[in-house]
């Protein structure tokens, strides 16, 4: 059975700080794994997908990894914001299934 | 703009009521999705559709039903044989692919009084 964690589950950091959020998977027979933000009592925000056979992906001061064989994926933030504090999901589909699994989330907080 | 809206965003219920969630999208997705988010956890898929009037149970349908009359529409209804209906809940949309991306409603939290 898939599991997905994510660690830390919280995380300060001054603003300006570079920071990478971690998420690990137990089994590697995935077809994508996506990036969510969630901001308090909202809904979900798509930050980056990357594809099984992709490495990573960019946007902006966002950057993703995936290594499938060790079952990891990092979204890595530069120069963080205070507009950056949310909590960040990581989920991933399996093949073999139609759903999506989900990380519990690391809860970041950039401070001013 | 395309999007999925979920109404109401705030909803209380009875002990012993029925009540429906509504979710609606106009990004022509065939799939769409309810999960459930409780604190500290990560999101639990309730029930999901790869096209009108078809649906799957997902991991904890127990005391919810669904019905997908519209390829826009994908209502939830907790029934008062959920338990623990408390949390706060998600609507997703995709295309009926399993690689491609998926977007969120703004959820609806549901509590019971």
């Amino acid at each position: 059975k898939q599991e997905v964690t994510q660690i830390p589950a919280a995380l300060s950091v001054p603003e300006g700080e570079n920071l990478v959020l971690n998420c690990s998977f137990t089994d590697s027979a995935i077809y994508n794994l996506q990036w969510f933000r969630q901001d308090p009592g909202k809904g979900l925000t798509s930050l980056l997908l990357i594809q099984s056979s992709q490495r990573e992906q960019t946007s902006g001061r966002l950057n993703a990894s995936l290594d499938k064989s060790s079952g990891r994926s990092t979204l890595y933030i530069a120069a963080s914001q205070p507009g950056d504090s949310a909590t960040y999901l990581c989920a991933l589909w399996n093949t073999g299934g139609f759903k999506t699994i989900f990380g519990a989330g690391t809860r970041l907080f950039v401070k001013a | 703009d395309g999007g999925i809206t979920q109404s109401p965003k705030y909803l209380f219920r009875k002990e012993g009521q029925n009540v429906t969630l509504s979710c609606e999208q106009n990004l022509n997705h065939d799939a769409m999705y309810w999960y459930r988010q409780d604190p500290g956890q990560g999101l639990r898929l309730i029930y999901y559709s790869q096209i009108v009037n078809d649906f799957q149970k997902g991991d904890i349908a127990e005391g919810y039903s669904v019905s997908r009359e519209k390829k826009e529409s994908f209502p939830l209804t907790v029934t008062s044989a959920q338990k623990n209906p408390t949390a706060f809940y998600l609507c997703a949309s995709s295309l009926p692919v399993q690689d491609t991306e998926a977007f969120f409603g703004q959820g609806t939290r549901l509590t019971v009084v």
